[in-house]
């Protein structure tokens, strides 16, 4: 079985300041990791993905995310946050060693960067 | 490179009503196709998945249906519409079997509201 948790509804940060949106997550086996975005009213947008080997995994618009097994965590995080970061963020996950290729979605974290 | 279009963007149908959402896939050959809905701009819930033409998983008992008639074309059906029906609907594609490892890239959207 896989699961994934969103313990914050909204994070709020002021811009130039760093972000961190937080993911834990569940599985059987070892996990594959993916982070989305999502803006008012759009698609989701793929931003990065943990496969293996270096925990800290770069993505698209400066983020990045770190893997952490003893956590069982995968927090998306950047350096400075812009006000055009605000969105919708999802974290996801797949249990490689549970047969299924869907992944399983988190409920969503608003980020709201204030000026 | 792989684009994923569907349509229609807006739709405003009355009780009763039928419905067509149509996505298409461009770039790729046997793409896994999903069929995702969002309410209240938060959770996504899978409805239907496809690993190939006429191949379809229901997730959840309901209203819905869907079908896939070529390999990359995937069309969310109902005979008669709810209002429990509106909603956010997404569809996604990802590459079928080894060269996936579960990352999902989304359509724009259909937001559907049922009057």
């Amino acid at each position: 079985a896989q699961s994934v948790a969103q313990p914050e509804d909204q994070v709020n940060v002021a811009e130039g300041n760093p972000l961190t949106v937080k993911c834990t997550y569940s599985v059987s086996g070892n996990p594959y990791l993916f982070w989305y975005v999502q803006y008012p009213n759009r698609g989701l947008q793929f931003l990065l993905k943990y496969i293996t080997g270096d925990n800290l995994v770069k993505g698209s618009y400066g983020f990045e995310a770190e893997f952490n097994k003893s956590q069982t965590s995968f927090h998306l995080k950047k350096p400075s946050a812009l006000v055009s970061d605000s969105a919708l963020y999802f974290c996801a996950v797949r249990d490689i060693s549970g047969g299924s290729y869907i992944p399983t979605f988190g409920r969503g974290t608003s980020l709201i960067v204030h000026p | 490179s792989q684009t994923i279009h569907q349509w229609p963007a807006t739709l405003v149908q009355p009780v009763g009503s039928p419905l067509s959402l149509e996505c298409t896939v461009e770039g790729t050959s046997n793409p896994n196709l999903y069929w995702y809905r969002q309410a209240a701009g938060r959770g996504l819930q899978l409805l239907f998945y496809s690993v190939g033409i006429g191949q379809i998983s229901s997730e959840v008992p309901q209203n819905l249906s869907a079908s896939r008639p070529q390999d990359r074309q995937f069309i969310l059906s109902s005979k008669k519409l709810l209002l429990s029906d509106s909603g956010f609907y997404l569809c996604a594609w990802s590459p079928n079997g080894y060269r996936s490892h579960g990352e999902l890239f989304f359509g724009e959207g259909s937001r559907l509201t049922v009057l």
